[in-house]
Order: structure tokens, then C-alpha cells, then sequence
């Protein structure tokens, strides 16, 4: 009964390859997010989505897209993949986008993406 | 532009001694604040927040932040610590005012080391 999940949890792939990440969230929620996280550490968001609808879209390079096939579900599909691309990846989910909502955001466990 | 900052990378703490983990905050309007914590290869999970209301807001296993509006802090803190809450820690902001969604800034993290 995950609430937020990722598959895979590891992803190595070389260099010019496209891969994709699945997210899928149990719990209602109108609201998913990607959020990639550096070697250091550093949380940042990449995107959000709202009922299939695009609404954050951070500077984040165009071989980098969303696919919300529908609310429960959106999935990271990466062109071209680069060294610097790898990185663990976030997927959240929330129960409205509005930007005076109160509600939580709750992360599913993270896919580590490896690019050699 | 909202943003947050936690001045120390890490905090040691021996096991049974009160904790703080630091954060500061700025935003154009009042914030609402986050504290999440990751254990190793895991997500980030949902420790309080603060929306408005009581400036003591207790959170989940036994922790608690205090929000200082004077001094735009955030500090997360346990009475007692134990070695189950080492992790890495992160306080994230969000500022209601600002339209484009729910869209969360973290910080940079503070490792948290409690030992025996």
C-alpha cells in the first residue's frame, strides 16, 4: 500500500541513451511533482503537474519530459542522456497546486539514475 | 523569490541530548515551513510543518520546530536524542503569494549524527 512509488530504484545507462521513470501515487492527489537531487545533496524541483496539466516548469534541459498519462501518474522520459544527468530523481505528490494550498508533499523513495 | 538556508552541514549529538537543527527562511509574505528527513537511500519523509497558527508545532517521532517570525527561523528540535535519528535533514519553504503552483525550496541539508 505505497503511497508514492518509482520504478526503477536503480538506473544505470550510457551515455546518448533514453530512459524513462515511472511514477505512480495511491492517495487521491491532483498534484505530482519530479524533483532531482545532486550529488551534494541539493533538492530541486524539476516539475509539476495538475490533473495532466503542466503548471511548474523549471529551467531544466528540453531532452527532459514530463508524461502525465493521467493523475495518478507521471512519468520522466529522458533523451540523449548525459553525464551530468545522473542523479537520484523524486517523485512527490500533493493534493492541490494551488500556491496558497497547505498540504504536504509526500515523496515516493527516489530512482538513483547512473549515466556511465 | 522565496529561499531557505540551514547554516551547518552537519550536527553530532550524543545520544539522549536535545538536538537543534537550524534553519532560516526568507519570503516575500508570511511562509509556510517544512522539515523532512532522508535515512540513507531513502526518500524524504514528512516530519511537521507550519502553516500558521501556535508557533510550537510538534511533528512526527517526537520532534518539534519553532517558528520565529522576528528572527525568520525554523529551528527543528528534539528534547532527547537517539541514534534512530541520524539522517540528513531538510527544511523547505514555500511562500503562498507566489502563483505558478505549490512549489517548495529546500535547503541544503544538515546531516544529523547522534552517538552512543
Amino acid at each position: 500500500d505505497t503511497a508514492v512509488s518509482q520504478t526503477p530504484k536503480y538506473l544505470v545507462t550510457q551515455m546518448g541513451n533514453d530512459k524513462s521513470i515511472k511514477c505512480e501515487q495511491n492517495l487521491g492527489h491532483d498534484t505530482m511533482y519530479w524533483y532531482k537531487q545532486d550529488s551534494k545533496k541539493f533538492l530541486k524541483i524539476m516539475f509539476s503537474y495538475n490533473n495532466k496539466e503542466l503548471i511548474i516548469n523549471e529551467t531544466v534541459p528540453n531532452r527532459f519530459s514530463p508524461k502525465s498519462p493521467d493523475k495518478a501518474h507521471l512519468n520522466l522520459h529522458i533523451n540523449s542522456l548525459e553525464l551530468g544527468d545522473s542523479a537520484v530523481y523524486f517523485c512527490a505528490s500533493s493534493q492541490t497546486r494551488s500556491g496558497a494550498s497547505t498540504d504536504t508533499q509526500y515523496f515516493g523513495p527516489g530512482t538513483r539514475l547512473t549515466v556511465l | 523569490a522565496q529561499s531557505v538556508a540551514q547554516p551547518e552541514d552537519q550536527v553530532n549529538v550524543a545520544e539522549g541530548n536535545p538536538l537543534t537543527v537550524k534553519c532560516t527562511y526568507s519570503v516575500s509574505g508570511n511562509p509556510y515551513l517544512f522539515w523532512y528527513v532522508q535515512y540513507p537511500n531513502r526518500g524524504l519523509q514528512f516530519l511537521l510543518k507550519y502553516i500558521t497558527g501556535d508557533n510550537l508545532v510538534k511533528g512526527s517521532y517526537g520532534f518539534e520546530a519553532e517558528f520565529n517570525k522576528s528572527q525568520t527561523s525554523f529551528h527543528l528540535k528534539k528534547p532527547s536524542a537517539l541514534v534512530s535519528d541520524s539522517a540528513l535533514y531538510f527544511c523547505a519553504v514555500r511562500d503562498p503569494l507566489t502563483g505558478g503552483g505549490n512549489k517548495l525550496t529546500f535547503g541544503t541539508g544538515t546531516q544529523l549524527k547522534v552517538e552512543l
